[in-house]
């Protein structure tokens, strides 16, 4: 089974600043089945990236996905005040049997 | 658009089956290409990945719950449910319904339910 860990577990920045968050696998994740979703509190997850960099439909462009094998980047160009809370980063692998994993993910705190 | 709904009991008995149902609205279940699951998320904790289904009845489980997780399908009421039997308060939990994309170049859970809450408690 593939484990997912973020780093770091908290980000501490301000609006108008850059994050990026790491996550990195166990073993090598195919770039197809690496996807990035923002939770806020008492809210589902949402959607941010799908196939390590691509952006899901209506996700601003100051959010963007990169890397490949084991460690993957979801990067923040510049922080608004929404953009204040837990990202996680999820694999799907096929094998043994198809399966999905999530990291524990980042908190992004004023 | 797409909807998914959570319902079932809000509190459940230790040792005994938590059921929960999702109700899909705007959309059939039937759709080739998604499959169906459950994702839980303990009070002030990170997502855990439980199982999906294809509405053709074909389900995959994570290893850890394997045991105790059915997931099932009803196509005539576009509803999907879940079965975890022998529960403790460990799986006190925010349970999700929600819409897995699998493609040959990418995957995804682009839909999800508003979750529900299940405590487990005598």
């Amino acid at each position: 089974e593939v484990v997912l860990t973020q780093s770091p577990g908290t980000l501490s920045l301000s609006p108008g600043e850059r994050a990026a968050l790491s996550c990195r696998a166990t073993q090598s994740v195919s770039s197809s089945y690496l996807a990035w979703y923002q939770q806020k509190p008492g809210q589902a997850p949402r959607l941010l990236i799908y196939g390590a960099s691509r952006r899901a439909t209506g996700i601003p462009d100051r959010f963007s996905g990169s890397g490949s094998g084991t460690d993957f980047t979801l990067t923040i160009s510049r922080l608004e005040p929404e953009d204040f809370a837990v990202y996680y980063c999820q694999q799907y692998s096929s094998s043994p049997t198809p399966a999905w994993t999530f990291g524990q993910g980042t908190k992004v705190e004023i | 658009q797409l909807q998914l709904q959570e319902s079932g009991p809000g509190l459940v008995k230790p040792s005994e089956t938590l059921s929960l149902t999702c109700t899909v609205s705007g959309g059939s279940i039937t759709t080739t290409g998604y499959y169906w699951g459950w994702i839980r998320q303990p009070p002030g904790k990170g997502l855990e990945w439980i199982g999906v289904i294809y509405y053709s009845g074909t389900t995959y489980y994570s290893p850890s719950l394997k045991s105790r997780v059915t997931i099932s399908v009803d196509t005539s009421k576009n509803q999907f449910s879940l079965n975890l039997n022998s529960v403790t308060a460990a799986d006190t939990a925010v349970y999700y319904c929600a819409r897995h994309v699998i493609g040959p170049y990418s995957s995804a859970t682009d839909q999800w339910g508003q979750g529900t809450l299940v405590t487990v408690s005598s």
